[in-house]
């Protein structure tokens, strides 16, 4: 069955730090899709990032890279020069085709990153 | 594109009522929706998936004749807590998805439900 693992229930920097948020998935298929959602306060879900599994290149965007690893299963977000703003709750998600659950996404248990001013 | 609304965005009823979540794509037609629950600092968990015109598929522990969910057209999917009793409170967020984009699912904004 699939499985994400966010190890890291909460993190704490200071402004302006680099923080990595640790992803790791599990998955019996040779297909799937790999996705980062960040939800603040108010609950809604924001998009951030989706891959494929064929698709082993790191992103950047702004402040935000991803770095994904097939060899270890992992798929880890880092912040640059972190903002305020940029506190929330990140959840790592993973679509297969193996699962009972149809194509419904699988969440790790979410990683609460705390930037302090 | 691609915006999901929930309506209510909270809710506050008496335990043994029903209460009734709509879910409704905006701007694009939904051949699949998905239901998915939250507890306070918890992740998110998938209840169900529906397809339009279909009866939906419940996930193991998840019991149907609790959750009742319709999808009767191609922008809208219900989802109705019935009885409800205080540990159905919850944040419920739907996610809709579109047959030309498999890979892509677009979330609502949520319904936090609080049972009394």
């Amino acid at each position: 069955a699939q499985k994400v693992t966010q190890a890291q229930t909460e993190i704490s920097v200071v402004e302006k730090e680099d923080v990595t948020l640790d992803c790791v998935y599990e998955t019996r298929d040779t297909t799937y899709y790999l996705f980062w959602y960040k939800q603040p306060p108010s609950g809604e879900l924001v998009f951030l990032i989706r891959r494929n599994s064929f698709d082993e290149q790191n992103e950047i965007s702004g402040r935000y890279s991803w770095n994904f690893q097939k060899s270890t299963s992992s798929f880890n977000f880092t912040i640059t020069a972190s903002q305020v703003v940029d506190s929330a709750v990140y959840f790592c998600a993973l679509r297969d085709y193996s699962g009972g659950g149809a194509d419904g996404l699988t969440f790790g248990k979410g990683t609460h990153l705390i930037i302090q001013p | 594109g691609a915006v999901v609304s929930q309506h209510p965005s909270w809710v506050i009823c008496k335990s043994g009522t029903s209460v009734k979540i709509e879910c409704r794509s905006l701007d694009f037609q939904a051949t699949t929706m998905f239901w998915y629950r939250q507890f306070p600092k918890q992740s998110l968990m998938l209840m169900a998936t529906s397809n339009e015109g279909s009866k939906a598929t419940y996930e193991q522990g998840v019991e149907k004749d609790k959750f009742l969910i319709n999808h009767a057209s191609l922008t809208l999917s219900t989802l109705t807590v019935t009885s409800a009793h205080p540990e159905d409170s919850s944040f419920y967020i739907c996610s809709a998805r579109t047959i030309a984009v498999i890979y892509e699912q677009y979330f609502g904004p949520g319904t936090r439900l609080t049972v009394t």
